[in-house]
């Protein structure tokens, strides 16, 4: 059973500084990750999607990277905003179908 | 153009009662998807349908029963609801392959009371 696990829980940082959240998942065979964004009491916003062949994805401030091997994949934000303030939700594929969430990271970016 | 529609937003309910959601895409996807979001924020996946077909049925109780009219529809009904079935009920699409991106709707807030 693919477990996905993200580290810090909660995270809190002055505008402008660069954040970096941390996904792991027990199971390598995977054939994609994706990362989220959930505002409260709203859907979730994908983010970034990187194919297991891929290393990284970028867009805009954000860049994931992808370590299939030592099961691990890290969301970097530049220069964050108050408006960047979210749960950040990393989910992975093992083309069965189906998403493995794991429970996020909830940013608080202060102004 | 909103690509993934959930209705209603809300609802609230008496147990025993029976309710539906109901959910459209029009992005054109092939794949649609059922996740349950409990109160600790913990997302699950409770069903798949690919062409109207259903893949997954994450062991959900058979109170639980998706329906798919067609393609860029996927309703979910619940019998005789309990409390335990407060959550939040996110709808999702992707193309038709294990490996496509997917795009989720904002979710039904049920309440039973």
């Amino acid at each position: 059973k693919q477990e996905v696990t993200q580290i810090p829980a909660a995270l809190s940082v002055p505008e402008g500084e660069n954040l970096v959240l941390n996904c792991s998942f027990t199971d390598s065979a995977i054939y994609n990750l994706q990362w989220f964004r959930q505002d409260p009491g709203k859907g979730l916003t994908s983010l970034l999607l990187i194919q297991s062949s891929q290393r990284e994805q970028t867009s805009g401030r954000l860049n994931a990277s992808l370590d299939k091997s030592s099961g691990r994949s890290t969301l970097y934000i530049a220069a964050s905003q108050p408006g960047d303030s979210a749960t950040y939700l990393c989910a992975v594929s093992k083309g069965d179908y189906k998403l493995s969430f794991g429970a996020g990271t909830t940013v608080t970016v202060r102004a | 153009d909103t690509a993934v529609s959930q209705t209603p937003k809300y609802l609230v309910t008496q147990m025993g009662n029976d309710k539906s959601i109901k959910c459209e895409q029009n992005l054109g996807h092939d794949t649609m998807y059922w996740y349950k979001q409990d109160s600790k924020k913990f997302l699950k996946i409770m069903f798949s349908y690919n062409n109207k077909e259903l893949i997954i049925n994450e062991t959900v109780p058979n109170r639980f029963s998706p329906k798919s009219p067609d393609k860029a529809h996927l309703n979910l009904h619940i019998n005789s609801l309990e409390l335990g079935d407060s959550a939040v009920y996110f709808c999702a699409s992707s193309q038709m392959g294990d490996s496509a991106e997917q795009f989720f709707g904002p979710g039904t807030r049920l309440t039973v009371l």
